[in-house]
């Protein structure tokens, strides 16, 4: 089945515990990204890549880092966690955003207390 | 800055009714426009994708219009359901190198059986 695959689903970290989010696609997408969802902001880009090691900011970068070593594979990095990144985060893939949309995964709800 | 309006914010209908869900935008220069549905606590399921040399698409019950000129998408919803009952948002692709995307903050939808 085509799809997106994040885990964790629900993750509660203590302030400053670093901790990555995976999201991986097997769909031999190029363009993969992330999202964060908050109530009356909606969604908001975090990062996103076209590529193999090809990597810029979204609307939302800092306290975030990405890495895009494989094609299937795209970790959210977050070094030192902050109350603030408190959100449902999302990972996205298309084989190119211009013609064909986007398929989302399942989402991760990150608390950080 | 593309910016993306979904009115209204949450909107009730009996079972049975028609409903029109509305996306504005303010940048015309729009690769395409995709609507999405997103159950509480859940992913992005990709509904419709519009693209900039289409007028229209549709899915079943489902009926998505595009007027660039206007800056307006439009969910047609026929013969609602129950099961209808989510959020609905519309996200704008534009150039930039990147494909941009900008989301709306949707619109919730409860159908009343």
């Amino acid at each position: 089945e085509a799809q997106v695959t994040q885990n964790p689903r629900y993750l509660i970290t203590v302030t400053g515990k670093k901790l990555t989010v995976t999201c991986s696609q097997n769909m031999n997408h190029e363009y993969m990204s992330w999202y964060r969802q908050d109530p009356g902001l909606g969604l908001r880009q975090i990062y996103y890549s076209m590529n193999v090691e090809v990597t810029d900011k979204g609307d939302v970068p800092e306290g975030y880092k990405v890495s895009r070593k494989e094609k299937r594979n795209f970790p959210l990095i977050l070094e030192s966690p902050s109350p603030n990144q408190t959100s449902l985060y999302f990972c996205a893939s298309s084989p190119g955003p211009q013609y064909y949309g986007y398929t989302f995964g399942s989402g991760t709800r990150l608390t950080v207390v | 800055k593309q910016e993306v309006t979904q009115i209204p914010a949450a909107l009730s209908v009996p079972e049975g009714e028609n409903l029109v869900l509305n996306c504005s935008f303010t940048d015309s220069a729009i690769y395409n426009l995709q609507w999405f549905r997103q159950d509480p606590g859940k992913g992005l399921t990709s509904l419709l994708l519009i693209q900039s040399s289409q007028r229209e698409q549709t899915s079943g019950r489902l009926n998505a219009s595009l007027d660039k000129s206007s800056g307006r998408s439009t969910l047609y919803i026929a013969a609602s359901q129950p099961g209808d009952s989510a959020t609905y948002l519309c996200a704008g692709s534009n150039s930039g190198g990147y494909q941009k995307v900008t989301f709306g903050i949707g619109t919730k939808l409860q159908v009343i059986p």
